[in-house]
């Protein structure tokens, strides 16, 4: 089974600052998927950003982007010019190509903090 | 495109007493998927259906649980004879299955303590 671990529970950062979240998984298969979700406190998790394990550019979104290390199973979230309503919770979740039910393997989060 | 709309927002219950949460995903969505989150936790993987049709159950799941998605619309969520250890915020999310891209809406989730 595929394990997804955030080892960083809280993280803080000042507005227009740069702050990385880290996320490692443990997978024994070659193809899938990466995500990072972000949960502000209206409870709605919200896609972010994807990877697919195919690829080698490190995929981006606008302020966010990502470094993902396919042989050390590493796949880290950058955001740039944190604003203030960056401040939430930030899910990393693996899906397997090879489950049909495309199911979302999730981390246990990392709380993230915008100071102004 | 209204989003994926869960109901209850907030259930307390009893310890003992029957449950029962609905989920109604966007409208042209054949996948549809519920996750449990406890406090401090990633949200983890219960049950999806595709159309109609149960396709998988997580051993999270167990006997007392049970989901439906008559004409492959709107999903309920029963949970029977609840426990404290069901506390916890069900979310329910949705997706229109395309091949190498499908993409998942989140709703905002039930949040039920039991007491």
């Amino acid at each position: 089974a595929q394990t997804v671990t955030q080892s960083q529970p809280e993280m803080s950062v000042q507005e227009a600052e740069t702050v990385t979240l880290s996320c490692t998984y443990d997978t024994s298969e070659s193809d899938y998927y990466l995500f990072w979700y972000k949960q502000p406190p209206s409870r709605q998790m919200i896609l972010v950003i994807r990877q697919e394990a195919y690829k080698q550019q490190n995929a981006t979104e606008n302020r966010f982007s990502v470094n993902f290390q396919k042989a050390a199973k590493s796949f880290s979230l950058k955001i740039s010019d944190s604003q203030l309503g960056d401040a939430a919770m930030y899910f990393c979740a693996y899906r397997s190509e090879y489950n049909a039910g495309n199911m979302l393997t999730f981390g246990g989060g990392t709380r993230l903090m915008v100071k102004p | 495109d209204t989003g994926v709309s869960q109901d209850p927002r907030h259930k307390i219950t009893k310890r003992g007493q029957n449950v029962t949460f609905r989920c109604d995903p966007i409208s042209e969505h054949n996948r549809l998927y519920w996750y449990r989150q406890t406090l401090g936790q990633g949200p983890e993987f219960l049950t999806y259906f595709q159309n109609e049709a149960q396709l998988e159950k997580s051993r999270l799941l167990s006997d007392r649980f049970s989901a439906e998605r008559p004409k492959g619309s709107f999903s309920t969520l029963e949970i029977q004879r609840t426990e404290q250890g069901d506390s916890a915020m069900y979310l329910c999310a949705s997706s229109l299955l395309l091949v190498g891209n499908e993409k998942l809406f989140f709703g905002s989730g039930t949040q039920l303590s039991v007491l």
